[in-house]
């Protein structure tokens, strides 16, 4: 079975700053995908970032980027220039390429952006 | 991107009674889609998956009989929970996948807060 992991429970950082959340998972699958959401105190879930095993290249959508290492089962989340709005919990979430469309989240890591 | 209506947003019931959740797919179909239950600070929980048109998949632990879903069309999944008491009490997410593509974003509802008093 699959599983996902995020180690960091609560993270901080400066206005500006950078962040980086970690994600591993484990799995015996060859394809999958994996994906990052966002949730704000709304609790909408939003996506921000969604990776394809299959390719190599790391994923970017504006100020956000992966690090994508196949190998070691890792998939960490770069905010780059942080701001206020992106303070919400950060699910990593991981979905196999055959079968259901099921997703398997981490337990989150709660981001606080500081003024 | 593609919409999902989940309604409604709040509810207070009795224990006792009986509450339906409607989640809907405004501008895509959906053969499948997804509930989830959300405890304060913790992660989604899947609880069943809901195919159009035949009997739901839950999840090991989730009771069929409290939690039923019912799938009638492609654009329309319903969570019921019958007898509700207050360890129901929780926030409950539904998602759906604009098919046919696999990899696509799965998009969420606004979520169901439920209280049972």
């Amino acid at each position: 079975a699959q599983t996902v992991t995020q180690s960091q429970p609560e993270m901080s950082v400066q206005e500006a700053e950078t962040v980086t959340l970690s994600c591993t998972y484990d799995t015996s699958e060859n394809n999958y995908y994996l994906f990052w959401y966002k949730q704000p105190p709304s609790r909408q879930m939003i996506l921000v970032i969604r990776q394809e095993a299959y390719k190599q290249q790391n994923a970017t959508e504006n100020r956000f980027s992966v690090n994508f290492q196949k190998a070691a089962k890792s998939f960490s989340l770069k905010i780059s220039d942080s701001q206020l709005g992106d303070t919400a919990m950060y699910f990593c979430a991981f979905m196999r390429s055959s079968g259901t469309y099921k997703y398997i989240f981490g337990t989150g890591t709660r981001l606080k952006v500081l003024a | 991107g593609a919409v999902v209506s989940q309604h409604p947003s709040r509810v207070i019931c009795k224990s006792g009674t009986s509450v339906k959740i409607e989640c809907r797919s405004l501008d895509f179909q959906a053969t499948t889609m997804f509930w989830y239950r959300q405890f304060p600070k913790q992660s989604l929980m899947l609880m069943a998956t809901s195919n159009e048109g035949s009997k739901a998949t839950y999840e090991q632990g989730v009771e069929k009989d409290k939690f039923l879903i019912n799938h009638a069309s492609l654009t329309l999944s319903t969570l019921t929970v019958t007898s509700a008491h207050p360890e129901d009490s929780s926030f409950y997410i539904c998602s759906a996948f604009p098919l046919p593509d696999r990899g696509l974003e799965a998009f969420f509802g606004q979520g169901t807060r439920l209280t049972v008093v």
